[in-house]
């Protein structure tokens, strides 16, 4: 069965400092990764998505994230975190061959104080 | 407004009853999806059109729910005689055929079952 596991409820960063935002995924084959935030009252946001390729990969907003297969970890980073940024953080995985259906994390609510 | 819309965005319900949502997707997606999300939880998946073809449903969409897209517009999801289970934001999203994996999600349909 396919999963992603996002073990922050919770991030709480200052603005200005580094921000990540971790997610890990368990896949049978080779997974496509999706970052999607969500702010109050609105509907979900894609930020960013690895399919093949570079490991790294940046997105919307300035977030990038780093596939990592060993680790089978897709972490989302940013390197200054804004207040704007404060939102509910959803790691997604599909498959290369049903890339139409998502696992989604639980999602990770991102605060980041003045 | 060209995105994705939803309606009603609140339904309450007696149980027992049934409802129907609505979903527009964007003009131009020919993929159109229905997750479901409750409390504390990522978007799980219900269902999935290519164009008119509803080409997966997941094992979480029992015989009380019914998703049709009959002209490869807008789509509905019919839930009949509805449980305090079926309680949850039902949230439709669409995409194109070009870009993989971003899905543009509407803001959701809040059930509430008493």
């Amino acid at each position: 069965a396919q999963s992603v596991a996002q073990p922050e409820d919770q991030v709480n960063v200052a603005e200005g400092n580094p921000l990540t935002v971790k997610c890990t995924y368990s896949v049978s084959g080779n997974p496509y990764l999706f970052w999607y935030v969500q702010y109050p009252n609105r509907g979900l946001q894609f930020l960013l998505k690895y399919i093949t390729g570079d490991n790294l990969v940046k997105g919307s907003y300035g977030f990038e994230a780093e596939f990592n297969k060993s680790q089978t970890s897709f972490h989302l980073k940013k390197p200054s975190a804004l207040v704007s940024d404060s939102a509910l953080y959803f790691c997604a995985v599909s498959l290369l061959y049903n890339f139409n259906k998502f696992y989604f994390g639980s999602g990770t609510k991102l605060n980041v104080k003045p | 407004d060209t995105g994705v819309s939803q309606d009603p965005r609140h339904k309450i319900t007696k149980r027992g009853q049934n409802v129907t949502f609505r979903c527009d997707p964007i003009s131009e997606h020919n993929r159109l999806y229905w997750y479901r999300q409750t409390l504390g939880q990522g978007p799980e998946f219900l269902t999935y059109f290519q164009n008119e073809a509803q080409l997966e449903k997941s094992r979480l969409l029992s015989d009380r729910f019914s998703a049709e897209r009959p002209k490869g517009s807008f789509s509905t999801l019919e839930i009949q005689r509805t449980e305090q289970g079926d309680s949850a934001m039902y949230l439709c999203a669409s995409s194109s055929q070009k870009k993989t994996g971003e899905l543009f999600f509407g803001e959701g349909s809040r059930l509430t079952v008493l």
